[in-house]
């Protein structure tokens, strides 16, 4: 989507290397998400920042950690890759309370 | 927190309209009915929001009785490309990025030639 960028697109990595996504946004939203996608589970948050310096842990946010030093990006790290954390992911934008969430079009990340 | 329950699945013919049910009995006062759209290998998008009653825009309606412990998505006139996954949201957008939206799994909608 306009506004919303995520990279890399697709990514594969070992086990026990140390990963980062990054999205990047010119919207200006106060409120950044990230979410992981994985068959049978739906969309679930791992981590959302809602201001530069300030973020707060999802439902799971286990061996992740977030960033944001600058309203427009957002950073992803797997500290120590595992294989149960390939997924898509997603990253997101909002600024309520008007509309909803904008999504960028994923990371597809593959641990091997 | 007002999670949601949808059908996994529905088919729909070319043409008909379709009409998604979701369920959120414990929905709260401060809380927003939205629904996504997602396409394979895409981000979900934005549909329609609303509080109560019904909210029609230029590709659906949103129909939201008294109670609120459910709500209706209706797509008029389905064609193929309307094939998708879709998520019913609930959850207080003031406060959005508190831990309280669940996306659940969604309802996938295939159409049928």
């Amino acid at each position: 989507d306009a506004g919303i960028t995520q990279s890399p697109r697709h990514k594969v990595t070992e086990t026990g290397t140390p990963v980062t996504l990054r999205c990047h946004q010119t919207e200006n939203h106060r409120y950044m998400y990230w979410y992981r996608q994985d068959p049978g589970h739906g969309l679930r948050l791992i981590h959302y920042s809602y201001g530069v310096k300030d973020t707060d842990k999802g439902e799971v946010s286990d061996g992740y950690s977030v960033s944001r030093s600058k309203t427009e990006d957002f950073l992803l790290t797997l500290e120590s890759a595992t294989s149960s954390q390939t997924s898509v992911y997603f990253c997101a934008i909002s600024e309520p309370p008007a509309g909803g969430y904008t999504f960028g079009s994923g990371t597809r990340l593959t641990v091997v | 927190l007002a999670k949601t329950t949808q059908p996994i699945s529905m088919d729909s013919y070319e043409g008909q309209e379709v009409n998604i049910t979701c369920s959120h009995n414990n929905i709260a006062t401060n809380d927003y009915i939205t629904w996504y759209q997602q396409f394979p290998s895409q981000g979900p998008r934005f549909i329609i929001q609303g509080y109560k009653t019904k909210v029609t825009n230029e590709v659906a309606s949103l129909f939201i009785p008294a109670d609120r412990k459910s709500s209706t998505l209706s797509l008029p006139r389905v064609s193929l490309s309307d094939t998708a996954v879709y998520y019913c949201l609930v959850g207080d957008m003031q406060r959005a990025g508190a831990n309280n939206l669940f996306f659940g799994t969604g309802t996938r909608l295939t159409v049928i030639p």
